[in-house]
């Protein structure tokens, strides 16, 4: 199975920061991964798809980047209503899998 | 519009089996394969397995492997995930997403195992 390595598990920030999220893949997984954003009591939104597309009608803000191994996910400038989990999940290989996830709050 | 619409609430005792539906609208139902994930509380995600609604193939995650059977009727675009000899630890929500790239969820399923 394709091990997910996510960090930071959280982090605080405030608003206006730069948010950064990275994910290792155990193997190489060439552009196969999405990231997530959940929030309490929600099913997850897909945010980024092929490590680095903006799904439709997220705001630009959220960004991703990377290939491989190793990979990034960035909110450019944070916002109240960014307070969510997020996670990374491959999709190269079966079983999917997912990244630990990141709680991010504002400071 | 795509929509993924499972089955309500579910309260099961230990040793009991538990079956959760999803149906699809909105699009061809034979044309995406469905994964189920679910998500135990204050936990993160975790892959169930995947059913390809043409043909009715499936793959399951090791751990699930003789206790999960992911199914489809394909008259009512509809996806299936059993899961029996039920434990506290599946005290979960299950979700349906639709593949490749799970760009559309369902809405959840809470399935609570207690005596």
């Amino acid at each position: 199975d394709i091990q997910m390595t996510q960090s930071p598990s959280s982090l605080s920030a405030s608003v206006g920061d730069r948010v950064t999220i990275t994910c290792q893949a155990s193997q190489d997984i060439s552009n196969y991964l999405n990231w997530y954003q959940q929030k309490p009591g929600k099913a997850p939104k897909l945010l980024i798809y092929d490590a680095s597309n903006l799904e439709t009608g997220v705001p630009s803000r959220f960004s991703g980047s990377g290939s491989g191994t190793d990979f990034t996910f960035t909110i450019s400038s944070l916002q109240p209503e960014d307070i969510a989990t997020y996670y990374c999940q491959q999709y190269d290989n079966l079983p999917r899998t997912f990244g630990q996830g990141t709680k991010v709050e504002i400071k | 519009q795509v929509q993924l619409v499972q089955s309500g609430a579910e309260v099961k005792k230990p040793g009991a089996s538990v079956k959760v539906s999803c149906k699809a609208s909105g699009y061809t139902f034979t044309s995406y394969y469905m994964h189920w994930v679910r998500q135990a509380p204050g936990q993160g995600l975790e892959w169930m397995g995947i059913i390809n609604p043409s043909g009715g193939s499936t793959s399951y995650a090791q751990k699930f492997q003789g206790r999960v059977t992911m199914t489809r009727d394909t008259s009512t675009s509809t996806v299936y995930m059993e899961l029996s000899s039920l434990r506290s630890e599946d005290t979960a929500v299950y979700y349906c997403a639709r593949g490749p790239t799970f760009q559309h969820w369902g809405q959840g399923t809470l399935v609570t195992v207690s005596s």
